[in-house]
């Protein structure tokens, strides 16, 4: 089955960092962009970050330039978001995503809560 | 950035029923890059409908999408009993990619 697993949410104080993971099976990972989405506890959806195939370009939402980088190990078939300077606002479900524009394929999110 | 404003909030209708569920942009969305997406409980979105009009892969034909420039629409045209979730739209003609709060579609 095709999918992508998330991994490495938790509970992290403010400033603090975390590295998530995702692991993606059953495509062909190296041809697509792909993206990381959030959704705060019983908000709306929030683009986050995107990277191209090769990893050469990278966009990012405004709220964590400078903080979160967005990378990738085509031969693991992992997409990553490292995470730094941690704040409240941040404590969302982080998602997977397939594609760096519209996004068709999902993971079942990891958990992020940031507080003291 | 652009702001995509979902109208209704909340719709209430029963199954076998019409839905229209709306998407206004605050600019012109370029080249009709727009998609909608259902989101049902402790779980991910699911893709219904890419570049205003195109049906994602799997998604069922009462799922049509309609729309230009500020202006989109995501009928239903037959509800199942399977429909009721929230969608949300989102553009990607300009970054930042930006969704919509979303329209909860309840049981009447």
């Amino acid at each position: 089955e095709v999918q992508l697993v998330e991994s490495g949410g938790g509970l992290v104080q403010p400033g603090g960092s975390l590295r998530l993971s995702c692991a993606a099976s059953r495509f062909t990972f190296s041809n697509y962009w792909m993206s990381w989405v959030r959704q705060a506890p019983g908000k709306g959806l929030e683009w986050v970050a995107s990277i191209k195939q090769d990893g050469s370009e990278k966009h990012y939402v405004d709220s964590v330039k400078g903080r979160f980088t967005i990378s990738r190990d085509n031969a693991k078939n992992s997409l990553y978001l490292q995470m730094n300077s941690l704040r409240a606002e941040d404590t969302a479900v982080y998602y997977c995503a397939r594609g760096g524009w519209h996004f068709d394929l999902w993971g079942r999110g990891t958990l992020v809560t940031v507080s003291s | 950035e652009i702001v995509l404003t979902q109208s209704p909030a909340t719709l209430s209708l029963s199954p076998g029923e019409r839905a229209t569920l709306s998407c206004g942009a605050s600019q012109s969305v370029s080249s009709s890059y727009l998609a909608w997406y259902q989101q049902k409980p402790g779980l991910a979105p699911r893709l219904l409908i890419y570049d205003a009009s195109s049906r994602a892969t799997g998604i069922p034909d009462r799922f049509s999408g309609s729309g230009s420039g500020t202006d989109f629409t995501l009928t239903i045209s037959r509800l199942e009993p399977e429909d009721f979730a929230v969608y949300y739209c989102q553009q990607y003609g300009s970054s930042p990619r930006t969704f919509g709060q979303g329209t909860k579609l309840e049981i009447k």
